[in-house]
């Protein structure tokens, strides 16, 4: 089962920043945290991922807490492409499986 | 940009019939896999391929499911004879391997519809 707690859904502004909580207080020392999204059916799409020091890249930003038990990703300009599911996945090191859960539901709104 | 491919896009089959999914990996990737999503459920694994082997499967990949990879380019799904609870969107990924952690990316998935 997911490791992960996520909202089930958020709405967002278009050109504001999105800023997705996920909750993996049961994670690891040596377990990454990943996130996806998935546009209507279409295929999950990497968007970021981390273990412990923050993350950047010209999708988004990955805020992992000192704990490592929650993490934020940042949409920091949101536009309505990017209504999409996003999934948070704690993917152990000893399985090569991504395990999905639910997700968060994002809508951006013109 | 390098991507994930897989043909056809969409599938329509009777039951009991044979049908086999195909997938191009990324060009130098080394891991395969398959997952599946039924429609309004979640995305849920299949199995991982490695060295022309299974490397691990889930307890959904029962013996009416085989992986393939036929030649240096191609990784296939057959499922023998499909049941109604087989229609989903089938998708496959690839990873460039050297560490547990590198990233799986996607295709855009087959959508199955088992008749």
């Amino acid at each position: 089962d997911a490791k992960t707690t996520q909202p089930p859904s958020m709405d967002c502004a278009e050109g504001r920043a999105a800023n997705l909580p996920c909750n993996h207080s049961t994670i690891s020392g040596n377990e990454y945290v990943y996130w996806y999204r998935q546009i209507h059916s279409q295929g999950p799409q990497y968007i970021i991922h981390g273990l412990k020091n923050n993350e950047t890249n010209e999708m988004a930003s990955l805020i992992i807490t000192e704990d490592r038990k929650s993490s934020t990703l940042i949409l920091p300009h949101a536009t309505l492409r990017d209504t999409a599911v996003y999934y948070c996945i704690v993917k152990p090191y000893n399985t090569d499986k991504l395990i999905f859960g639910t997700g968060t539901r994002l809508q951006v709104f013109p | 940009e390098p991507e994930v491919t897989q043909t056809p896009s969409h599938q329509v089959t009777q039951m009991g019939q044979e049908v086999i999914l195909r997938c191009v990996p990324i060009s130098n990737h080394l891991y395969f896999y398959w997952y599946r999503q039924i429609l309004g459920q979640k995305v849920e694994f299949l199995v991982s391929f490695y060295n022309n082997e299974i490397s691990e499967k889930s307890e959904i990949f029962d013996d009416q499911f085989s992986v393939e990879r036929p030649d240096g380019s191609n990784f296939t799904l057959k499922i023998r004879s499909t049941k109604l609870e087989d229609s989903a969107m089938y998708f496959c990924a690839s990873r460039a391997g050297a560490g547990g952690q590198e990233t799986q990316y996607f295709g855009p998935g087959t959508r199955l519809l088992v008749l």
